[in-house]
């Protein structure tokens, strides 16, 4: 079956480390998209890729960095420089940028302490 | 700035109401409109994409529809069943790479 998968689900690390988070789809999507969920608040994106070997900040980059080496993978860095990394984190993906339904991995849930 | 509003935050309804959840937006210049559903500790899953030419998009029990001209939208969820329990978000699509903006989410709860 199609899908997005990220992992792990649970993520655990100290303060001062950095750590990626994995995202893989095999639904030849060309676009995908990293967000932050926290509570009481709308999904924030954190950077988006509408091609191969590229990559736009979104709305909350700074501390995070993104790599699109392949089509189907799109990892997130949380660096030791964002300031609040526990989050529930959502990769999603979409067949092209710009109108298309997204398709949201099940999460990974980071505890930064 | 677009900014995406959901009311109420929480709802809870005897099995077998029918409910209507509202969204709304601030600028109506959109692309389009998408509802999605969470349920705990899991992902989003897509339920309907109303296009901005639309006025409503329907599957199964759930029917949404659209006025951008008030930066309205309603999920209407026919038949209530326990199993419709979760969260319930909207997010708008401004048509720049699907960058969608989402709501925060109406937590739904159907009792038995």
């Amino acid at each position: 079956d199609g899908g997005i998968t990220q992992s792990p689900k649970y993520l655990f690390r100290k303060e001062g480390q950095n750590v990626t988070l994995s995202c893989e789809q095999n639904l030849n999507h060309d676009a995908m998209y990293w967000y932050r969920q926290d509570p009481g608040q709308g999904l924030r994106l954190i950077y988006y890729s509408q091609i191969v070997n590229d990559f736009q900040k979104g709305d909350i980059a700074e501390g995070y960095s993104v790599s699109r080496e392949k089509k189907e993978s799109f990892p997130l860095t949380v660096t030791s420089a964002q300031k609040n990394p526990t989050a529930f984190y959502l990769c999603a993906s979409s067949i092209s940028a710009g109108g298309s339904p997204l398709h949201f991995g099940n999460g990974t849930r980071l505890t930064v302490t | 700035k677009q900014e995406v509003t959901q009311i109420p935050a929480a709802l809870s309804v005897p099995e077998g109401e029918n409910l209507v959840l509202n969204c709304s937006f601030t600028d109506s210049a959109i692309y389009n409109l998408q509802w999605f559903r969470q349920d705990p500790g899991k992902g989003l899953t897509s339920l309907l994409l109303i296009q901005s030419s639309q006025r409503e998009q329907t599957s199964g029990r759930l029917n949404a529809s659209l006025d951008k001209s008030s930066g309205r939208s309603t999920l209407y969820i026919a038949a209530s069943q326990p199993g419709d329990s979760a969260t319930y978000l909207c997010a708008v699509d401004t048509g720049t790479a699907s960058k969608l903006t989402f709501g925060t989410g109406t937590r739904l709860q159907v009792t038995l």
